[in-house]
């Protein structure tokens, strides 16, 4: 089955920095990476998503970034704040036409926002 | 608020009970996906079922079941309780997105099981 591999697990950066998340998948099958974002006690919210057919999809201050070759994907955040002070899963699908079915986690990162 | 109601919000109980959590899904959606969220373990992907039937099976015990019923909403059943148990028990349903061009998951609450 599908192996999803996130780095690093824990992750502090200065307020107003940029931050990079990355996560491998080890099915070339996948076709979906969403990029989940839960606060503490809080059930996890999609914050962005991209597809296999698509190398980049930005959001703002949040960009994701796929490399279907090397089997990696990036979250990029910049300008981070402290809001964005949580804990991020990245996931990979294999479900038929990508999507909500097959989908893999990553174990998360927590992500530190120093004032 | 995504829609999905999922209750108990927190549940205390001992090992060897038994406990049931229920979800009742975003309306008109007919996917119900369960995951656990042990510490440390990131979200494990447990069983989904769609409009009544079993769709996929992922890393869930015997000692687990689910089950959804005709009027969408889902339970899941865990029994012979451990300590290892001890998670947070997500539901989800799945919702079209335009802007992602697929269907997303959108995950309720949580039920909080502490098994001591």
């Amino acid at each position: 089955g599908e192996n999803v591999e996130q780095h690093p697990s824990t992750l502090s950066v200065q307020e107003g920095d940029s931050a990079v998340i990355k996560c491998t998948y080890s099915d070339s099958a996948s076709n979906y990476f969403p990029w989940y974002k839960q606060e503490l006690g809080k059930r996890p919210q999609l914050i962005i998503d991209i597809r296999s057919n698509v190398g980049e999809k930005k959001d703002q201050r949040i960009a994701v970034t796929l490399n279907k070759t090397a089997k990696h994907f990036s979250l990029h955040i910049t300008e981070t704040q402290p809001e964005d002070s949580a804990v991020y899963f990245c996931a990979a699908s294999t479900g038929p036409g990508g999507g909500a079915d097959g989908l893999t986690f990553g174990k998360g990162t927590h992500l530190i926002i120093q004032p | 608020d995504s829609g999905v109601t999922q209750t108990p919000k927190h549940l205390i109980t001992a090992t060897g009970q038994r406990v049931t959590l229920r979800c009742s899904p975003r309306s008109g959606d007919l996917s119900v996906y369960w995951y656990q969220q042990s510490l440390d373990q990131g979200l494990q992907f447990l069983i989904q079922y769609y409009n009544g039937e079993e769709r996929a099976k992922g890393n869930i015990l015997e000692r687990f079941s689910a089950q959804q019923f005709p009027d969408l909403h889902s339970e899941l059943n865990l029994s012979s309780l451990e300590l290892g148990d001890s998670a947070l028990y997500f539901c989800a349903s799945s919702v079209f997105a335009s802007s992602s061009g697929a269907n997303v998951l959108t995950f309720g609450a949580g039920s909080r099981l502490t098994v001591l």
